[in-house]
């Protein structure tokens, strides 16, 4: 069945880069997605990639896609405290409801 | 505000009452998606419609559950004889219906449930 993977923490100096790892299984995702939580709140969509493509960068956001390995990787350039929260992986098929990993906690200390 | 909204935002009840949540999703957004997060979890699909047609539930939705979308615009979750289990927060989300590519699904607030 589908799952998706992720380390549940993650501690970074303000400053530094934040690299956030998630693996997946169902082969025929075709897009993966990045989503952001903070306490109490609901997610915000930071961005997604299309399985044909290997990178994407929004600004501070670098997401890389090793479809072959199914492993993603979401990169926070110049983390800052605001950053502090809980990022979701998630994997669909554009239209079809999205499998969520149990989340990754990050934690900024200044 | 023309993001999804959620109400109540938290609901306290007691074990076997009935609980009714509401979403309403971005204008013009076809498809509404209910999903449910535990602690310490990501969230898990319980149920999506378009417009008003329920087109998919999860085997996490028992019979205790049910959703509508009447008129295709906003939707209902109610769930009935409530147990300490279905504490969660129950989260909903829309999206276009664009036929073609991605269509991202954005979020609402979210609605916290605490059964005692």
């Amino acid at each position: 069945g589908e799952d998706v993977e992720q380390s549940l923490f993650l501690s970074v100096r303000e400053g530094d880069s934040s690299v956030i790892n998630c693996t997946y299984t169902d082969s025929s995702s075709t897009y993966l997605y990045w989503y952001k939580q903070e306490p109490g709140a609901g997610l915000q969509l930071l961005t997604y990639i299309f399985s044909n493509m290997d990178m994407k960068q929004d600004q501070r956001l670098t997401v890389l896609l090793n479809k072959k390995d199914k492993h993603l990787s979401l990169r926070i350039a110049d983390t800052q405290t605001g950053d502090s929260a809980i990022y979701f992986c998630a994997e669909g098929r554009g239209n079809t409801p999205l499998v969520f990993g149990k989340g990754t906690r990050l934690s900024v200390i200044a | 505000d023309t993001g999804v909204s959620q109400n109540p935002r938290h609901k306290i009840t007691k074990r076997g009452q009935n609980v009714t949540f509401r979403c309403d999703p971005i204008s013009e957004h076809n498809r509404l998606y209910w999903y449910r997060q535990t602690l310490g979890q990501g969230p898990e699909f319980l149920t999506y419609f378009q417009n008003e047609a329920q087109l998919e539930k999860s085997r996490l939705l028992s019979d205790r559950f049910s959703a509508e979308r009447p008129k295709g615009s906003f939707s209902t979750l109610e769930i009935q004889r409530t147990e300490q289990g279905d504490s969660a927060m129950y989260l909903c989300a829309s999206s276009p219906q664009t036929g073609f590519g991605v269509e991202t699904q954005y979020f609402g607030p979210g609605t916290r449930l605490l059964v005692l």
